[in-house]
């Protein structure tokens, strides 16, 4: 167990709507990221937070944002749901000076 | 960014079996994780092995930076070593991510 937690588990949205997928960092970690991972893929980056702000962000459009809050928890939320936003996704807290990564279990979302 | 690329793609063992993954990356790294994702999703972490050799019970890594490859040693495979094999390493155009590859999908038969 990574001690990152993350919630809902499953969940399933229709096209247009918005999600809100919410994680709880390991104790001690200040640095939150998420990934997207499609089925069959690799998890791809979407963006990072630190000390409550975004500090790197992968090729995902604008209707993908974040909170991070100062007990080092994150939200990410998805306006505009597309089809193609079906997929697992992946929450990872580490230590801002050091690179290594723990995940979740991660958030399986489907869109209909 | 950097590309990571893992091979085989596959591969079905007997148990009992030992087995090696590559991971080749293109560019120098200054970390590099090797991760076990199980079938309900979780992605595991393995070795964070930015060079050299790290050994954990029946599995072990080795890392050669200099020649910007990694290789992941399972030995005497179990069943419950079924899933899907991930390495990553730091994308150079954004510091804070990793990169992942496509992984290996393995499968331990009894």
């Amino acid at each position: 167990e990574t001690g990152v937690t993350q919630s809902p588990t499953h969940l399933i949205k229709t096209r247009g709507q918005q999600v809100t997928l919410r994680c709880s960092s390991q104790s001690g970690h200040n640095t939150v990221s998420w990934y997207q991972q499609a089925l069959g893929q690799g998890p791809q980056f979407i963006f990072q937070y630190y000390r409550e702000e975004e500090n790197g962000r992968g090729n995902f459009p604008p209707r993908f944002s974040g909170l991070q809050f100062p007990n080092y928890s994150s939200e990410l939320n998805v306006n505009a749901l597309e089809l193609d936003d079906s997929a697992l996704y992946l929450c990872a807290s580490s230590l801002a000076d050091d690179g290594e990564l723990f995940f979740g279990e991660g958030s399986r979302l489907t869109v209909l | 960014g950097i590309q990571v690329e893992q091979s085989p793609p596959d591969l079905i063992l007997q148990e009992g079996a030992n087995s090696t993954l590559r991971c080749n990356f293109s560019d120098s790294v200054n970390n590099l994780q090797w991760f076990h994702q199980n079938p309900w999703g979780q992605l595991i972490n393995l070795f964070y092995i930015p060079s050299g050799t790290k050994q954990n019970g029946r599995l072990s890594a080795t890392t050669v930076a200099t020649e910007r490859y990694s290789l992941l040693y399972i030995s005497s495979s179990q069943t419950t070593d079924s899933g899907v094999y991930f390495c990553a390493v730091p994308n150079s155009n954004s510091g804070y991510a990793l990169n992942f590859g496509k992984g290996t999908s393995l499968l331990v038969t009894p």
